[in-house]
């Protein structure tokens, strides 16, 4: 089975701070790879995903991550951020023609200091 | 507008005292999913549904169950809460050609006293 390990519970930033987030998952054969990020009070939304081709991934609102299959490492960047991406970010996993069987991390608290 | 409903968005029980959770989607969607997000331990599967007549267990299915007999309602249902299913669930639902994109409810709150 899947597993997903995201080593940072909770994050601390000044606004146009650079952002990391670390996310490595083990799995023995191909995986999708996705980010969520969950507003204070809302629903999960999905950030950006990873299937195949280009490792280097953009999605909504600045962010970027990168597929790393030798680390097994999908890490969440962002060069500035901004006092509106407070939030909770969730890093998931996917085999490769699974029913739904998504995997999610335990999550990752960013707090943006205005 | 497309979108995942459930309801109640808040529910305080007691040990014991069955308990649905409705879940609705109107995508068409084929499949669905149950969540429970606990703090510490992010989002657990608990159950999900391929399609109509069609669930598995996730992760974490003991003390629920599920039924998906229409294809846009998938309810949660705890015959006997007890107090550690005190938790925020949420349902998901994606397409069948798009199944890595899943659409989240806005949750539901249980509290099992």
């Amino acid at each position: 089975a899947q597993s997903v390990s995201q080593h940072n519970h909770h994050v601390i930033l000044s606004e146009a701070a650079s952002l990391e987030l670390g996310c490595n998952y083990s799995y023995g054969g191909t995986v999708n790879l996705f980010w969520y990020v969950q507003y204070p009070g809302q629903h999960l939304q999905l950030l950006l995903k990873y299937f195949s081709g280009d490792p280097l991934v953009k999605g909504i609102k600045g962010f970027e991550a990168e597929f790393i299959k030798s680390k097994f490492s999908f890490n969440l960047r962002k060069p500035s951020v901004q006092w509106s991406d407070t939030a909770e970010y969730f890093c998931a996993v996917r085999p490769l023609g699974g029913y739904q069987k998504v995997t999610f991390g335990t999550g990752t608290k960013l707090q943006v200091i205005p | 507008e497309a979108q995942v409903t459930q309801n109640p968005r808040y529910l305080i029980t007691v040990t014991g005292k069955k308990l649905t959770v409705t879940c609705s989607q109107n995508m068409n969607h084929e499949y669905m999913s149950w969540y429970r997000q606990d703090p510490g331990l992010g989002l657990r599967q608990i159950y999900y549904s391929m399609n109509v007549e069609v669930t598995d267990k996730g992760d974490v299915p003991e003390g629920y169950k599920v039924s998906r007999k229409e294809k846009r309602n998938f309810p949660l249902i705890l015959e006997s809460p007890s107090p550690n299913q005190t938790s925020l669930y949420f349902c998901a639902s994606s397409s069948q050609l798009a199944r890595e994109t899943q659409y989240f409810g806005p949750g539901t709150r249980l509290l099992v006293l």
